[in-house]
C-alpha cells in the first residue's frame, strides 16, 4: 500500500533562517506531487505542483521554492524565511495515470513557526 | 482560473439535525469534484467524489452529495449529524483532462453538539 511521509513534524525557525522540508511517498511511482500550504480560514492553497523529476510549477509567487530530485521526493525549501511563512504545510501525491483514481491523498503536514 | 466557493466558514449543529454545506465552482470545462474531511488530529481525507454518471454520489459515514451543472454547484449533505462529525471539510475541483492542479475551497468548521 501507498504511504506518504512529512518531517518535520513541527518546526520553529528564526527570520532569515532557511527551510527544508522533505515529503516522500512510498508504494508507487511517477506520482503527481504536491505542497500545500493550510492558512485558519483560507483552505488550502496550493504552493507548487510536480508532474516528472525536476519538473516544478509554481502556483503562488513567494519566498519559497520547490525540487524533485527523485521521482518520490519532493522538497518545500526557503533561503531566508519570513514571518509570513509559517504556517501549516502539506504534502500530498496522486496517482497518474488514467482519470478515475485521481483524489489526492495527503500527508500528516508539517507546522511551521517562523519567529 | 479555476476556484472553489464554500458559504459557511463556521457551522454549528446538535446532532440529529440535517446538515448541507454549500460548494460552487468556477470552471468552464468537465470537472472532477470531491469532498475532503480533516477530523481533529487526522490527515486530511476523501470524503466522496464524482467523476461521472449519477450526480448524487454517496461517500463515508452516511455523507453524500449532488452535482448540479447548471448551478456549477456540489453540496454536501447528511440527513443527521453525529458528534463525530465534528471537523473542518473542503470542497475541491480538478479539471477532467490535464487536471494535474486540484483548487480547494476554504473550507468549512463543522462543531456538533452533543
Amino acid at each position: 500500500s501507498q504511504t506518504i511521509h512529512q518531517w518535520p513534524a513541527t518546526l520553529v525557525q528564526p527570520v532569515g533562517s532557511p527551510l527544508s522540508l522533505e515529503c516522500t511517498v512510498e508504494g508507487t511511482s511517477n506520482p503527481n506531487l504536491y505542497w500545500y500550504r493550510q492558512a485558519a480560514g483560507r483552505g488550502l492553497q496550493l504552493l507548487f505542483y510536480s508532474v516528472g523529476i525536476g519538473q516544478i510549477s509554481s502556483e503562488v509567487p513567494q519566498n519559497l521554492s520547490a525540487s524533485r530530485p527523485q521521482d518520490r521526493q519532493f522538497i518545500l525549501s526557503s533561503k531566508k524565511l519570513l514571518l509570513s511563512d509559517s504556517g501549516f504545510y502539506l504534502c500530498a501525491w496522486r496517482i497518474t495515470s488514467g482519470l478515475i483514481n485521481n483524489e489526492q491523498f495527503f500527508g500528516p503536514g508539517t507546522r511551521l513557526t517562523v519567529l | 482560473a479555476q476556484s472553489v466557493s464554500q458559504h459557511n466558514h463556521h457551522v454549528i449543529l446538535s446532532e440529529a439535525a440535517s446538515l448541507e454545506l454549500g460548494c460552487n465552482y468556477s470552471y468552464g470545462g468537465t470537472v472532477n469534484l470531491f469532498w475532503y474531511v480533516q477530523y481533529p488530529g487526522q490527515h486530511l481525507q476523501l470524503l466522496l467524489k464524482y467523476f461521472s454518471g449519477d450526480p448524487l454520489v454517496k461517500g463515508i459515514k452516511g455523507f453524500e452529495a449532488e452535482f448540479i451543472k447548471s448551478k456549477f454547484s456540489f453540496n454536501l449533505r447528511k440527513p443527521s449529524v453525529q458528534w463525530s462529525d465534528t471537523a473542518e471539510y473542503f470542497c475541491a475541483v480538478n479539471a477532467r483532462t490535464g487536471g494535474f492542479k486540484t483548487i480547494f475551497g476554504a473550507g468549512t468548521r463543522l462543531f456538533v453538539k452533543a
